[in-house]
């Protein structure tokens, strides 16, 4: 069984400054990764998807991956009022299947 | 444009009836799935499907049954027999795999189910 592990929150930023959000997993095998993005009420909205150890840019995100100490990251870059929301974090592989954290809820203060 | 489709967006139902779910996409994805997501919780797999006619029970199959009869549809329906049905359902869909490389997962807006 995966098991994805993320600080719940919530996790207050200023804004303009580097939120840095982590999750850990227990699956060695798992091939992929991705982050969504949950505003409150809202269903997940995949924003970013990784597949290779190292760093992957996309306008203000940074998702970083390390399989050998099993852990994904996601940097948001000069944070904004909007990127308040719960970002999940998940796992891809075994035929199908994609294993969700519980997701660390992100408030950033104007 | 692309994407996928549930309604309704809300549904109140009496303890004790069945109920479905519609979930509809024109991604042209092979696979499909379903979701229940409760307050402070992550998502639980139901069922989910990768090829029309088939589908494979989830972490939390009991007291849900679904049906794929064609690609774009996989409706799910909540029966009396699933004891907490209240909860935040959500379809998603995605480009089938045969490996283990999971290829990424696109949600629908999502149907909140209130039973009483």
């Amino acid at each position: 069984q995966k098991e994805v592990e993320q600080n719940s929150g919530p996790l207050s930023v200023p804004e303009g400054a580097i939120a840095s959000l982590n999750c850990t997993y227990s699956d060695r095998v798992s091939q992929s990764f991705f982050w969504y993005r949950q505003y409150s009420g809202k269903s997940p909205e995949l924003i970013m998807s990784i597949y290779s150890n190292g760093d992957k840019e996309d306008g203000r995100f940074t998702a970083q991956l390390n399989k050998a100490s099993q852990y994904v990251s996601l940097l948001i870059r000069d944070s904004q009022p909007s990127d308040s929301a719960t970002y999940l974090c998940a796992l891809g592989g075994g035929y199908q299947k994609v294993t969700f954290g519980t997701g660390t809820k992100l408030q950033v203060i104007p | 444009d692309g994407g996928i489709t549930q309604s309704p967006k809300y549904l109140f139902r009496k303890e004790g009836q069945n109920v479905t779910l519609s979930c509809e996409q024109n991604l042209n994805h092979d696979a499909m799935y379903w979701y229940r997501q409760d307050p402070g919780q992550g998502l639980r797999l139901i069922y989910y499907s990768q090829i029309v006619n088939d589908f494979q029970k989830g972490d939390i199959a009991e007291g849900y049954s679904v049906s794929r009869e064609k690609k774009e549809s996989f409706p799910l329906t909540v029966t009396s027999a699933q004891k907490n049905p209240t909860a935040f359902y959500l379809c998603a869909s995605s480009r089938r795999n045969t490996g283990l490389e999971g290829y990424e997962q696109y949600f629908g807006p999502g149907t909140r189910l209130t039973v009483t």
